[in-house]
């Protein structure tokens, strides 16, 4: 079946450690992006990349970092960092630019112990 | 600053009746606008996409509009069932050389039997 896996769904962290999730898709998709949830709120961008060995900041990029060395995969590090790591983040896909819609994973819950 | 608002407050509805969800922007002018339905724990899940030249938009018990003039997209669900209950959030792309979508913060749909 084709879709877009993040893996694990529950990860702890202790303080001050880095922790990288991940993210996969089959679904031959160039772009693909990484949203945080916050309790109650919307999706903020952390980064977004277009193109394979591309990749650019979104809205909350500090304390995070990515990369993109192949079409399949978009693993997203959340470093010591981020100050309040904590929450849910989501893993995305599309076809590309313009209005194609995306494709999400079942998210990955950070909590730091 | 660009700003995508959708009420914030849970709409409780009863079964049957028709479900109305508002969502408004300022400061730019979208090609498109898209719809997503999340469920808790699970990521948002593609329903409607709509352009800028088109104003109504359907798919079974689902209506978007879009005026272009107002900056409001309005997201109706006719007949509404216990089943439709859920988080849904409108996502624009902002064409600021950003090519990702920016997410409002959802509305939460209860649907009563």
């Amino acid at each position: 079946d084709g879709g877009i896996t993040q893996s694990p769904k529950y990860l702890f962290r202790k303080e001050g450690q880095n922790v990288t999730l991940s993210c996969e898709q089959n679904l031959n998709h160039d772009a693909m992006y990484w949203y945080r949830q916050d309790p109650g709120q919307g999706l903020r961008l952390i980064y977004y990349s277009q193109i394979v060995n591309d990749f650019q900041k979104g809205d909350i990029a500090e304390g995070y970092s990515v990369s993109r060395e192949k079409k399949e995969s978009f693993p997203l590090t959340v470093t010591s960092a981020q100050k309040n790591p904590t929450a849910f983040y989501l893993c995305a896909s599309s076809i590309g630019q313009g209005a194609t819609e995306a494709f999400f994973g079942q998210g990955t819950r950070l909590t730091v112990v | 600053s660009q700003k995508i608002e959708q009420n914030s407050e849970a709409l409780n509805i009863q079964e049957g009746k028709t479900a109305t969800l508002t969502c408004n922007y300022t400061n730019y002018s979208p090609a498109y606008l898209q719809w997503y339905r999340q469920d808790p724990g699970r990521g948002p899940v593609f329903l409607l996409l709509i352009r800028e030249n088109e104003k109504e938009k359907r798919k079974e018990r689902l209506k978007v509009t879009f005026d272009t003039t107002l900056k409001q997209s309005l997201f109706h669900i006719t007949a509404s069932q216990p089943a439709d209950s859920a988080t849904y959030l409108c996502a624009l792309d902002m064409q600021t050389g950003r090519r990702a979508l920016t997410f409002g913060s959802g509305t939460r749909l209860q649907v009563q039997p």
